[in-house]
């Protein structure tokens, strides 16, 4: 159980192109999923948090308008990269929580989206 | 604020050999404590918890944790490794009462020498 699943796995796109990123739990319903982006050996940055049917809440220093986040449904948040630029580059990894009590609350992670832009 | 430090950026252990990669949190209070795995290019997977109660969690792949609230560590242990556990290790710690916002540590590369 717990399985979370990102598409597509891989995408290189033009710069100035925009690029939508989904995230699902497959095997229940997530209120919450975070955005995170990972640069080449380092940790995980997190970008914004995404809750059922209400507007992402972005960290510090995230562009909102640049990095669109949508949660329409308990299992489907997407990400869209807008006017992309070679700097968007990395490696994009989301996650939803699970929670029905204190004991399960959990974050579970998809497997990221490599994204390169040219 | 809170933080997380994992201190060794590197470790080569032989396989077989004993693990332990280290974890110290800085936090107000207790917070929820996380172990996750990152092959490369892949996402993060939950190797184990704490929320409360036994101090020594179990995990799966044959990890354990344990949790030292006068040290604020989680240390991950595991007996003996296998060279298929070569990965990156993460800790996160999250509020109490709500996994909301994990602050991550930079990670311990871990490599295993056959």
């Amino acid at each position: 159980g717990a399985v979370v699943s990102q598409h597509p796995s891989r995408v290189i796109c033009k710069s100035g192109t925009s690029v939508k990123i989904e995230c699902r739990s497959l095997d229940f319903q997530a209120t919450t999923m975070f955005w995170y982006r990972q640069f080449p050996k380092q940790s995980l940055m997190l970008m914004a948090t995404s809750n059922e049917g209400s507007k992402a809440t972005y960290e510090q220093g995230v562009e909102k308008d640049k990095f669109l986040i949508n949660h329409a449904s308990l299992t489907l948040s997407t990400l869209t990269v807008t006017s992309a630029h070679p700097e968007d580059s990395s490696f994009y990894i989301c996650s939803a929580r699970t929670y029905s009590g204190e004991a399960t609350d959990t974050q579970y992670f998809g497997p990221g989206t490599r994204l390169t832009v040219l | 604020a809170q933080s997380v430090t994992q201190p060794d950026i590197h470790i080569t252990v032989s396989e077989g050999a004993s693990l332990e990669l280290r974890c110290n949190y800085s936090y107000g209070a207790t917070p929820y404590l996380f172990w996750y795995v990152q092959s490369p290019g892949q996402g993060l997977q939950l190797l184990l918890k704490y929320f409360s109660g036994d101090t020594l969690v179990q995990g799966i792949k044959g990890f354990e944790a344990e949790f030292k609230r006068s040290q604020s560590s989680f240390n991950l242990r595991k007996p003996s490794v296998h060279w298929s556990d070569a990965a990156e290790y993460f800790c996160a710690v999250g509020p109490p009462g709500g996994g909301n916002k994990l602050t991550f540590g930079t990670g311990t590369q871990l490599k295993v020498e056959l």
